[in-house]
């Protein structure tokens, strides 16, 4: 199975500044089709989780522009340009390239300083 | 609106059995391939199994296989997931997911919380 690592496990943010985690797979995610796998989820606190980025950089509909997600092969980058207080929470990276199983990250948990 | 609405959960003993069930809305339920994911504080978001939009295929969680089994019923727009021999490490709230074509998560319950 694909592990899949993520840092920080908390990161404390100013509102307004960047904030950037990290997503790490064991193996590449890219298919010979040329897409990549990596997709990002935020659970915000007492909600189920949301999709926020898939096929590594796409935003999924509705997610505002200050996120951004970049990424190749076996690392992967989650931004937020100017964190606001409505992105607490945590976000996890999943892989959908060798399935089944798809695998998560471990979670890492946004707050605000 | 997409809706997903667990219901079933519950308390049960180790070697129990649970039925639950995942009313869908507001999308073509026939035609989606959806999931079971299920959460634990300790260990994050775990993926359960996955069945394709007939119904003919599913795939399964190690960890599950042999006594989960997951089915969908396509005329009345709802999942299960029948649980049999359960163990205490099975406890969690257990999420339905629907899966896009690019095999994502897009939608996900509001899930359902088993205590073994």
């Amino acid at each position: 199975d694909i592990v899949m690592t993520q840092s920080p496990l908390s990161l404390p943010v100013t509102p307004g500044e960047p904030a950037s985690i990290s997503c790490r797979s064991s193996q590449s995610l890219l298919h010979s089709n040329g897409n990549t796998y990596l997709d990002w989820y935020l659970q915000k606190p007492g909600q189920s989780p949301q999709l926020l980025i898939y096929l590594n950089s796409k935003r999924a509909s509705g997610v505002p522009d200050r996120f951004s997600a970049t990424g190749s092969g076996t690392d992967f980058t989650l931004r937020i340009s100017r964190v606001e207080t409505e992105d607490v929470g945590v976000y996890f990276c999943m892989q959908a390239l060798l399935t089944p199983p798809y695998t998560f990250g471990q979670g890492t948990k946004l707050e605000i300083k | 609106e997409v809706q997903l609405v667990e219901s079933g959960g519950g308390l049960v003993q180790p070697g129990g059995s649970l039925r639950l069930s995942c009313v869908a809305s507001g999308f073509t339920f026939r035609t989606s391939w959806m999931h079971w994911v299920r959460q634990t504080p300790g260990k994050g978001l775990v993926w359960v199994s996955r069945i394709n939009d007939d119904g003919r295929t599913t795939n399964y969680a190690d960890s599950v296989k042999g006594r989960f089994t997951m089915s969908r019923d396509n005329a009345k727009n709802t999942l299960y997931l029948q649980m049999n021999n359960l163990r205490v490490e099975d406890t969690a709230v257990y999420y339905c997911a629907r899966a896009t074509p690019t095999d994502s998560i897009d939608y996900w319950g509001q899930g359902t919380l088993v205590t073994v």
